[in-house]
């Protein structure tokens, strides 16, 4: 178990410049969640995948904001046209599906972005 | 939006003494959980209790939890500076994601 891994850790982007985050979360864990976390701020939850479908999209996600998790592992969130505004933590967790009630989330180091 | 609420919003100890902080939220809960920040880095799991339970122990964690006044307590007794970090409550939201309040920064001086 190497636990939650994202890539890359930080980035440094111009605005208007679109970027994809990855994530790889622990294997056999079936839900996967996205959140942004800026500073002095607790994390705020994007979105959510069980298994391959994104059953849950928070009002945060703007339209330039996609996420995806083909084949139900690994995800990608993708951010078009930056705005200073993006910039913040972005941290991804995963879960195991072990009773109909949220369980304990594992995250990963998160993904640094910067837009200047 | 943010649910729940830690108070306080920092803290300063000496080694040895005990934390206790606090989290309030607003609606009902499933369960809360307790998590752990390292300066700038992902977050860590300490703890979580059910609605149904009043009182949970882990090693030197202790959390409360009185859902009459949709409170939570975390005690960590003994504190070592390595227990210096962002420490965070979180409820369940709709669906399956955590609702993060905003945090009370520790710091456990030597």
């Amino acid at each position: 178990d190497t636990g939650v891994s994202q890539d890359p850790r930080h980035k440094i982007t111009k605005r208007g410049q679109n970027v994809t985050f990855r994530c790889d979360p622990i294997s056999e864990h079936n839900r996967l969640y996205w959140y942004r976390q800026t500073l002095g701020q607790g994390p705020e939850f994007l979105t959510y995948f069980q298994n391959e479908a994104q059953l849950e999209k928070s009002r945060l996600l703007s339209d330039r904001f996609s996420a995806e998790r083909p084949k139900g592992s690994f995800s990608t969130l993708e951010i078009q046209r930056t705005e200073q505004g993006d910039s913040a933590m972005y941290l991804c967790a995963s879960s195991p599906k072990e009773t109909g009630l949220t369980d304990t989330q594992y995250f990963g180091p998160g993904t640094r972005l910067t837009v200047l | 939006s943010q649910q729940g609420e830690e108070d306080p919003q920092a803290l300063s100890i000496q080694e040895g003494e005990n934390a206790t902080m606090n989290c309030s939220y607003k609606t009902s809960i499933n369960n809360l959980q307790w998590y752990r920040q390292n300066s700038g880095r992902g977050l860590v799991h300490l703890i979580l209790i059910r609605s149904n339970e009043r009182e949970k122990h882990s090693g030197r964690l202790r959390v409360t939890l009185d859902t009459s006044k949709k409170s939570s307590s975390l005690l960590i007794t003994a504190s070592r500076a390595a227990d210096t970090a962002s420490y965070f409550c979180a409820t369940d939201a709709p669906g399956y994601a955590l609702n993060f309040g905003k945090g009370t920064s520790l710091l456990v001086t030597p």
